[in-house]
C-alpha cells in the first residue's frame, strides 16, 4: 500500500517563499506529482519528479529523494492568487493508480 | 487546449436511485481514471480502466459500481443504488502515459444523495 503525509495547514506572506514537504511510503513508485486545488475545483498539474534532484518551473520547484520517501514543492515570491490546496500524488510503477496526500492547505496573507 | 469534459456539472438524487456520470478523456489517452473527493477529504482512486478493462480497483469500488467505455470517447461511472455516503465530487481523469504522464482532471461532477 501507499501512505503520504503532508501538513495539514500553512501560513505565509505576500512576496515570500514557502516550502510544503511530503513524505511517502511506497511498495511501488513510478514518480512523484504535485497538484494545485483551488476550492470547489479539480487539481491542477505543478510538477513531477522520478528521479532524485530538484525540477524548476517558473516560481515552482520540487525536490525528491526516492531513498528518503521525501519530496517538497518550493514556491516563491507568494502570490495571493497561490492560497490553495497543494496535493502530493505517488503514481504506482504500472500507472494503474495515482494515490493522493490528503494536501496541504496554504493560507497567503497581504 | 485538449480538456477532459464530464456532465453531469451537479446532481442531486434520492438514496436507492441509479446514477451515470459521464466523462469525455483527452482523444489519445490511453490511461483514464475515476476518482471521488468528499467535502474536505482527500481525493481517492476509485478505479482506473486501460485497454478496454479495468485495470484496478479500490476497496470502495464495490458492486454497485461500475464502469464502461461504451463508445470510443466516453467513460461512464454507474452507481447502482445510491447511499447517503456516496455524496461527494467524483473526477475523471485521463493520462497518456508517456513523458511525465501526468492526471489531466475533468472539472467534476457533484454528486448529492438526499
Amino acid at each position: 500500500g501507499q501512505n503520504i503525509d503532508q501538513p495539514t495547514e500553512m501560513t505565509a506572506t505576500e512576496g515570500a517563499i514557502v516550502q510544503i514537504n511530503c513524505t511517502y511510503q511506497t511498495s511501488g513508485f513510478n514518480g512523484l506529482f504535485w497538484y494545485q486545488q483551488h476550492a470547489g475545483e479539480a487539481p491542477t498539474f505543478l510538477s513531477y519528479n522520478v528521479l532524485d534532484g530538484l525540477e524548476e518551473k517558473g516560481r515552482f520547484s520540487s525536490f525528491l529523494s526516492r531513498s528518503k520517501g521525501y519530496s517538497y514543492l518550493l514556491l516563491k515570491e507568494l502570490q495571493m492568487k497561490d492560497s490553495a490546496s497543494y496535493l502530493c500524488a505517488v503514481r504506482d510503477r504500472n500507472f494503474n493508480k495515482f494515490y493522493f496526500g490528503s494536501g496541504t492547505k496554504l493560507n497567503v496573507k497581504p | 487546449e485538449p480538456e477532459v469534459t464530464q456532465t453531469p456539472s451537479h446532481q442531486v438524487t434520492q438514496m436507492g436511485q441509479e446514477v451515470i456520470l459521464r466523462c469525455v478523456p483527452i482523444s489519445n489517452h490511453l490511461y483514464f481514471y475515476w476518482y471521488r473527493q468528499i467535502l474536505g477529504q482527500k481525493v481517492e482512486f476509485l478505479v482506473s480502466f486501460y485497454n478496454n478493462e479495468i485495470s484496478e480497483k479500490s476497496e470502495i469500488f464495490d458492486d454497485q459500481f461500475s464502469v464502461e467505455r461504451p463508445d470510443g470517447s466516453n467513460f461512464t461511472l454507474k452507481i447502482r443504488s445510491t447511499k447517503l455516503e456516496d455524496s461527494a465530487m467524483y473526477f475523471c481523469a485521463s493520462s497518456d502515459g508517456a513523458n511525465t504522464g501526468e492526471l489531466f482532471f475533468g472539472e467534476g461532477s457533484r454528486l448529492t444523495v438526499l
